[in-house]
Order: C-alpha cells, then sequence, then structure tokens
C-alpha cells in the first residue's frame, strides 16, 4: 500500500532556532512530491519537487527530495512566531496526492 | 494560481440530512478533487470529481453516501447524504492550477474548507 510518514509529528522550538522536518515515502509510480503549510485552514503550496538533490528554497524555506533514498527534508531557518503551522508533505501518484499525517510545529517567543 | 471558492464555509446539520458543498475555480482546470480533514488529522481523498463522466471514488467512499457533480471544467459539488456525527470534518474542494511564472508549471491547491458539524 502506497504511504507517507513524516516525523516528527510535532515539534516545539523557539524563535530563532532552525528546524528540520523529514518525509518518506512508498509509492508505485511516483511524479512528485509537495511540501503545504496549513494554519487553521486551507493548505498553502509552499514547493514541488519533482528532481532528486536540487535544493528549492523561499526566503528561510528550503526544501531537497532524495529520490533514491525516497525521502524529503524541509528546513526553516531563523523560525519565527509565525512559522507555527502544521506542515504536509504529499506525494504526487496515479493522478492523485496522497498526504502524511503532518508535522505540527509550535514556535514559542 | 487557481483561486478556489466554497460554499458554504461553514454549517451545523442534524443527523439524517444531506448537505452540498459547492466548489468553484477561477479558471479552468483539468483535475478536481473532494478531501476530507477530521479533526487533528491529516487529509485524505474522498474523490476526483471528472468531468462529464462518474467520480473516482477511493476505498471507502462510496456514491450513495458522497454523490459529486462536475458540469463543467470551473465547478464541481460534494453531497454529504444521511448525515451521521462521524461525518462532522472539513471538506476541501482542491484543483490543480498554474503555478507563477508559467514555466514553473502546475500544482495543486485547496479550497478554504467547508466545516461540517453533524448533531
Amino acid at each position: 500500500e502506497d504511504k507517507v510518514v513524516q516525523s516528527p509529528l510535532s515539534l516545539v522550538v523557539h524563535e530563532g532556532d532552525t528546524v528540520t522536518l523529514n518525509c518518506s515515502y512508498e509509492v508505485t509510480n511516483f511524479r512528485s512530491l509537495l511540501w503545504y503549510k496549513q494554519e487553521k485552514k486551507a493548505p498553502t503550496f509552499l514547493f514541488m519537487l519533482t528532481s532528486s538533490g536540487i535544493e528549492k528554497k523561499s526566503g528561510r524555506l528550503s526544501s531537497i527530495l532524495d529520490k533514491k533514498e525516497l525521502f524529503s527534508i524541509l528546513n526553516i531557518t531563523a523560525t519565527q512566531t509565525g512559522d507555527s503551522a502544521v506542515y504536509l508533505c504529499a506525494v504526487f501518484e496515479g493522478g492523485k496526492l496522497i498526504f502524511g499525517q503532518g508535522t505540527e510545529l509550535s514556535v514559542k517567543p | 494560481s487557481a483561486v478556489i471558492s466554497q460554499k458554504p464555509s461553514r454549517d451545523i446539520c442534524q443527523r439524517g440530512t444531506s448537505l452540498t458543498i459547492q466548489c468553484q475555480v477561477d479558471s479552468q482546470v483539468t483535475m478536481m478533487f473532494w478531501y476530507r480533514q477530521q479533526p487533528g488529522q491529516s487529509l485524505t481523498l474522498i474523490a476526483t470529481a471528472n468531468q462529464g463522466s462518474e467520480a473516482t471514488y477511493e476505498s471507502g467512499f462510496v456514491i450513495d453516501k458522497f454523490p459529486i457533480s462536475r458540469p463543467n471544467l470551473t465547478f464541481s459539488t460534494l453531497t454529504v447524504s444521511n448525515m451521521s456525527p462521524e461525518d462532522s470534518s472539513i471538506y476541501l474542494c482542491s484543483a490543480w492550477g498554474q503555478r507563477e511564472p508559467v514555466l514553473a508549471g502546475e500544482t495543486q491547491y485547496f479550497g478554504p474548507g467547508t466545516r461540517l458539524l453533524v448533531l
């Protein structure tokens, strides 16, 4: 059965810390991996990754994919309280997105 | 990017009734989806809404319980039928839309969700 597993499930850090969120996957026909941020509303798109080893970057957030080891990481540097959210990893396979459980990040002042 | 709106944004319903949720996209899209997100859980795909044909349902979801329509490339509805308290959830419409810049290709966007409480 196809699956996407995120770790940790929850994380509490202080402002200024750097965090790394993990996503591993086992799917039959991988097309792409997507990261979303969800804050009490609909998920908002962060990154789409299709190729191994190419880092995507947006401000303090960055992400990379390893298609050989079947995982991706999402890094957030110099965290701020506004980064508090659930971060969702999803793999596009067979015409649909398969979501992981999410990582709940809480950034304390 | 695709802008997706949903109606209603929230509702409180009685057991045994049905609710139809509408989803409107601001541009024509090829693929539309309906998800459910139960409290504290991740997103679960209910079905892919196919334009001009029956929706494709995921394991555990059936047409009698969740009938879906998609009359054109910008609109879809999901009905939650014969509701029970276990149907209390957020229902999210989603679609693939164009990213900016255009060369970036497409990605999947989500509507704001419909928060449903069944008493």
